[in-house]
């Protein structure tokens, strides 16, 4: 069985102030790993998916790490505004559990104050 | 270019009821999964459908059934309703490619309340 675990559970910030979260996963059979933000109230939204170790990605002020061999990927924001607070979910694929099904991890939830 | 839309967003129902839960996926797509968010939990995967058969399962009961029309939409069924399935449940669309890059796009969910 996969386990997504995600740290911290929640985090509030000021505006301006750079942050990032971590995802922890099993490393044997990997095949991909996503990052979601959701928002309250709507569609949870796709940010990366990231397949290699070694892998970085970055969205604007959104960057994310992916360390395949030991089982974690980092995302950070620089310099966080409010209108990035929002919960923001990992998810896996691969492992014993088939290569379509995505197991996600609790989430992150973050809060930027003005 | 629509998105993945989900009908209905809320719904109330009672123990041992029946309820049928819609999704239209986004455009160009042929593949839909379901997820059931509880409070405090993760999506939990239900099962997928790919050309309107159920390609992967996760571990949910009989209960819990689904299917997919030619269009690619997709409904998902739940009998014999527990307190327990109070939940959000969240349809996905992807292009069934398989592959590492391909990802999953969610509608906004359809929020259950069973009493």
């Amino acid at each position: 069985i996969l386990n997504v675990e995600q740290s911290p559970q929640s985090l509030h910030v000021q505006e301006g102030d750079s942050t990032n979260f971590t995802c922890s996963f099993p490393s044997s059979n990997f095949y991909a790993l996503h990052w979601y933000r959701w928002e309250t109230a709507k569609s949870p939204e796709a940010l990366f998916v990231m397949t290699l170790n070694g892998d970085e990605k970055k969205k604007g002020r959104i960057s994310a790490t992916l360390n395949t061999k030991e089982g974690y990927s980092y995302l950070y924001i620089k310099g966080s505004q409010p209108e990035d607070s929002a919960t923001y979910l990992c998810a896996t694929r691969g492992g014993n559990t088939g290569f379509q099904k995505l197991v996600f991890g609790t989430g992150t939830r973050l809060l930027v104050s003005p | 270019d629509a998105g993945v839309t989900q009908s209905p967003t809320h719904l109330i129902k009672t123990r041992g009821q029946q309820v049928t839960l819609r999704c239209s996926p986004k455009s160009g797509h042929d593949t839909v999964s379901w997820y059931q968010q509880a409070l405090g939990q993760g999506p939990q995967f239900i099962f997928q459908y790919y050309e309107e058969e159920e390609r992967q399962r996760g571990n949910f009961p009989d209960r819990f059934s689904g299917h997919q029309f030619p269009n690619y939409s997709s409904e998902l069924n739940v009998n014999a309703l527990l307190l327990g399935d109070s939940a959000l449940y969240l349809c996905a669309s992807s292009l069934g490619t398989g592959t590492q890059q391909e990802t999953q796009y969610f509608g906004p969910g359809t929020r259950l309340l069973v009493l």
